[in-house]
This record gives C-alpha cells, structure tokens and sequence, in this order.
C-alpha cells in the first residue's frame, strides 16, 4: 500500500473537467508545499506536469492546475483532451529527506 | 534535451548483487542532485536514494538502508546504485530522477530488476 491514497481510476468525457485528489497525513502533504504530480504513459519517462502544489513546469497546459487543502492535495484537469489519457501520480516530501508517492490514478477519456 | 538512460538491470538471486548505472545528457549534471526511485508493476513508487551533486552523501529509504549505496561519476556524468544482499521485495523498475529542490523534475525511462531464484 501506498503512502499517499489516490482514487484508482477517474474518467471524464472531452472537455469536461476532473480532479485526482492525493490524501496523505501531516508529515507530507500537509507538512510541505512540495508536492508535485507526473503523467505516465505507458513505455515511457514520468513527466513532470505540477509541483510546489501549484507551479507547473514551461510547455505543460494551463489546463492542468493543482491546490492543497490540509492533508489533501489535488490535480484538476480542465478542458479534458484525448491525449490526456495516462496514469497520474502525485509525490511529497515527508522530511529527513525522503519522499512519498501516491498509488497512481488512471485517467480515462471517453 | 535532458535525457537519461538506465542501464544494468536484470535477474540476480536472492542475496546477490548488482550495478545500476544511469547516463545523463543535456544538462550540467554536477549541478543537480540525483535520485534512485523504483516501481513495482500495479503499485506506486517508491523513493529509494538520493546524492547531492558534488557526490558528498546519500540518503536511503529504510528498507535499503546498509544495502544500496548510491555515487555518480561528475566526469563521465553517470549515476550508479550498487545493490547487495537484493531480496525478491526489491524486484522493480528502477529509474534515476533528476532533482530540482524537493521535486523530481526529468525520469529515465527505467530498467528492470527481478530478484528470483
């Protein structure tokens, strides 16, 4: 079992909007503004979409945006596209230098 | 373009060892911090070390803490994670991340380690 829990699955229809929360405890999520969250598809490197909560990196869609609410943070996807489509999983920092990811998500478009 | 390419992976006994080494391009690699993260298949990672950039010190997760050993090689811009005494438990893909303060900013694409007998 993971440190961080994420829904197994979520799934949304074109354009619509979802959101992925990542529910930890006090010594991560709620701890630290550190967390961020990757897209993985299938064969291929994890991509950094969010981090520090809410900062995305340069070339990832403003479609994507993250918040934090205690000891829950969430990915919210807007204006879902087919390529969107791919396993989301969020990470934290839980002090003494070490980390903790959630179980991943599968987003699927309908 | 930041790449990194994992290389070393594959079937050990329990008990045994092994070297995984990671080729990293595109970036000044002795300025970043490098991580160690592994996935088992249908779980989520699982943070497994990281060195500061100058390669001073590693940190470890408990559970390969006396086991792994993390370096890196500035010159050749490589990273490595020596495994001893490896247990099915740490059957996984295992990528190097690069670190940018507390986050885990480009991944590799992963190499496989089976620990059976």
């Amino acid at each position: 079992q993971s440190a961080l829990t994420q829904p197994r699955s979520v799934s949304g229809s074109p354009g619509q909007s979802v959101i992925i929360s990542c529910t930890g405890t006090s010594s991560d999520v709620g701890g630290y503004n550190y967390v961020s969250w990757y897209q993985n598809h299938p064969g291929k490197a994890p991509k950094l979409m969010i981090y520090d909560v809410t900062k995305r990196p340069s070339g990832v869609p403003d479609r994507f945006s993250g918040s934090k609410s205690g000891n829950t943070a969430s990915l919210t996807i807007s204006g879902l596209q087919a390529e969107d489509e791919a396993e989301y999983f969020c990470c934290s920092y839980a002090a003494s230098y070490s980390w903790v990811f959630g179980g991943g998500t599968e987003l699927t478009v309908l | 373009e930041v790449q990194f390419v994992e290389s070393g992976g594959g079937l050990v006994q329990p008990g045994g060892s092994l070297r995984l080494s990671c080729a990293a391009s595109g970036f000044t690699f002795s300025n970043h911090a490098m991580h160690w993260v592994r996935r088992v298949p249908g779980k989520g990672p699982m943070w497994v070390s990281r060195i500061y950039g100058e390669g001073s010190s590693g940190n470890y997760a408990d559970s390969v803490k006396g086991r792994f050993t993390i370096s890196r090689d500035n010159a050749w811009n490589t990273l490595y994670l020596q495994m001893n005494s490896l247990r099915a438990e740490d059957t996984a893909v295992y990528y190097c991340t690069r670190d940018l303060d507390y986050v885990f900013d480009y991944w590799g694409q992963g190499t496989l380690v089976t620990v059976s007998s």
